[in-house]
């Protein structure tokens, strides 16, 4: 059974620009997180989808942005990037809101 | 708000010393404790999990304990080994087991030498 795929794996962007993060969850699992690492302030929580409803949000800008489909794919957008979003992107999914949530690798995004 | 503290590393063991990683919490309710493992150039792996007060999570021979009266949930292993070397993060969920909506400790790197 194949893993959470995250897309694109790097990405280097400019100041100022946008851009769109891919995440395809394991077959079957409706339950798609987003997760920021960066070495300064770790792991923090994105934003949550079950069934293409947005179930919660984290503490960040309305710069990022999310959404999920109805195939349960999701992606993230971040606009008018600033070089402190550089960061790992991760990606988790779960079958539903209780159950283990699996990682994808992640997008390292590159801001210059 | 909910909260994550644990050990700073690095920490560096030689192989088959005991290890112990340090975690607190701090919540309003009654969470979920988590522990995630990261091995280098790859995403989170849940290790253990409990869900409740005195529920004792284990897993490949890594235990930890939810203690609710020292809110700690502290990872231990009696013998480490080469293959342990990672960054482990320590998490909590307050929605009810969820862990969409993880809290997560900063990371504690381990290195284990031959």
């Amino acid at each position: 059974k194949a893993g959470v795929t995250q897309t694109p794996r790097y990405l280097i962007k400019t100041r100022g620009q946008q851009v769109t993060l891919s995440c395809s969850p394991i077959s079957g699992h409706r339950s798609v997180s987003w997760y920021q690492q960066t070495p300064g302030q770790g792991l923090q929580f994105l934003f949550e989808y079950f069934s293409e409803t947005q179930r919660n949000k984290g503490n960040f800008p309305g710069r990022f942005s999310g959404r999920q489909f109805s195939n349960s794919r999701s992606e993230m957008n971040v606009s008018t990037l600033e070089l402190g979003d550089s960061a790992l992107y991760l990606c988790a999914s779960s079958s539903n809101m209780n159950t283990e949530a699996f990682f994808g690798q992640g997008t390292r995004l590159t801001v210059v | 708000g909910d909260s994550v503290t644990q050990m700073e590393g690095p920490v560096t063991l030689s192989e088959e010393a005991c290890l112990t990683i340090n975690c607190t919490y701090t919540a309003t309710g009654y969470p979920s404790l988590f522990w995630y493992v990261q091995y280098p150039g790859e995403g989170l792996q849940l290790l253990l999990k409990a869900t409740k007060a005195d529920d004792k999570g284990s897993n490949k021979g890594f235990e930890a304990t939810y203690r609710k009266e020292t809110t700690s949930f502290h990872l231990e292993k009696g013998s480490v080994q080469v293959s342990d070397s990672a960054v482990y993060f320590c998490a909590l969920s307050d929605h009810r087991g969820s862990q969409g909506n993880l809290i997560f400790g900063k990371g504690t790197k381990l290195s284990v030498k031959p």
